[in-house]
């Protein structure tokens, strides 16, 4: 199993570009998510999803957009880049019930000029 | 809302002195807790959980639901476990859903 991959690992964007971050999953885990990671602020949670179809919004979610057509794919979709974007972002699956561990991708480093 | 507050941002220590990486939590509920470490140029992964009350790499941590703590201790410090800690909580009806603390980045020196 290759777990959770993330893509692309490095990425420049110039303010109101939009891009998509991909993750994937191998493991057929109903729950997956996104969070990123900013200096002194631990992760954060933009959004989520409990399975195929169904998405619902983290404690970030502004300025991001995500859908769930499959069980292993899970994009997270920039519409207008803006700077307060520049962070690393984690996407994150895991079974639904005990236990309740979390996979998490490795990382993908977005900078936002 | 539920809050994890961990209140060292970076912590140093010399090899074989002891640790303890601080967690502190508000939730007025049975929360469950985790601490999760990313080691340098790695992936985050879970350390251990309170549910499990085990020792992972000679790291434990005890929940205390009096004072809202879940501080991750070691007796005896290695270079290797250099790297950021992250505190984490559950709440029983959240599903998977996790707060994060700020994390702590541990240097342990030589």
């Amino acid at each position: 199993n290759a777990g959770v991959t993330q893509t692309p690992k490095f990425q420049v964007l110039k303010t109101g570009q939009s891009m998509t971050l991909q993750c994937a999953q191998d493991m057929n885990h109903e729950y997956m998510s996104w969070y990123r990671q900013d200096p002194g602020m631990g992760l954060r949670l933009i959004h989520y999803s409990v399975g195929a179809g169904i998405t619902d919004q983290g404690e970030v979610p502004n300025g991001y957009n995500v859908s769930r057509s499959t069980t292993e794919d899970f994009p997270l979709r920039l519409l207008s880049a803006a700077p307060s974007q520049t962070s690393v972002y984690f996407c994150a699956s895991r079974i639904e019930g005990l236990p309740y561990e979390q996979y998490f991708g490795p990382g993908t480093r977005l900078t936002v000029t | 809302a539920q809050r994890v507050t961990q209140p060292e941002k970076l912590l140093s220590v010399f090899k074989g002195a002891p640790v303890e990486l601080k967690c502190n939590y508000s939730y007025s509920g049975s929360p469950e807790l985790f601490w999760y470490v990313q080691y340098s140029r790695q992936r985050l992964q879970l350390l251990l959980r309170h549910i499990s009350r085990e020792s992972i790499k000679g790291f434990t941590a005890d929940l205390n639901k009096g004072e809202t703590s879940f501080h991750l201790k070691k007796p005896f410090a290695q270079e290797e476990d250099s790297a950021m800690y992250y505190c984490a909580l559950r709440k029983e009806t959240s599903g998977s859903r996790l707060t994060f603390g700020e994390g702590t980045q541990l240097t342990v020196n030589p």
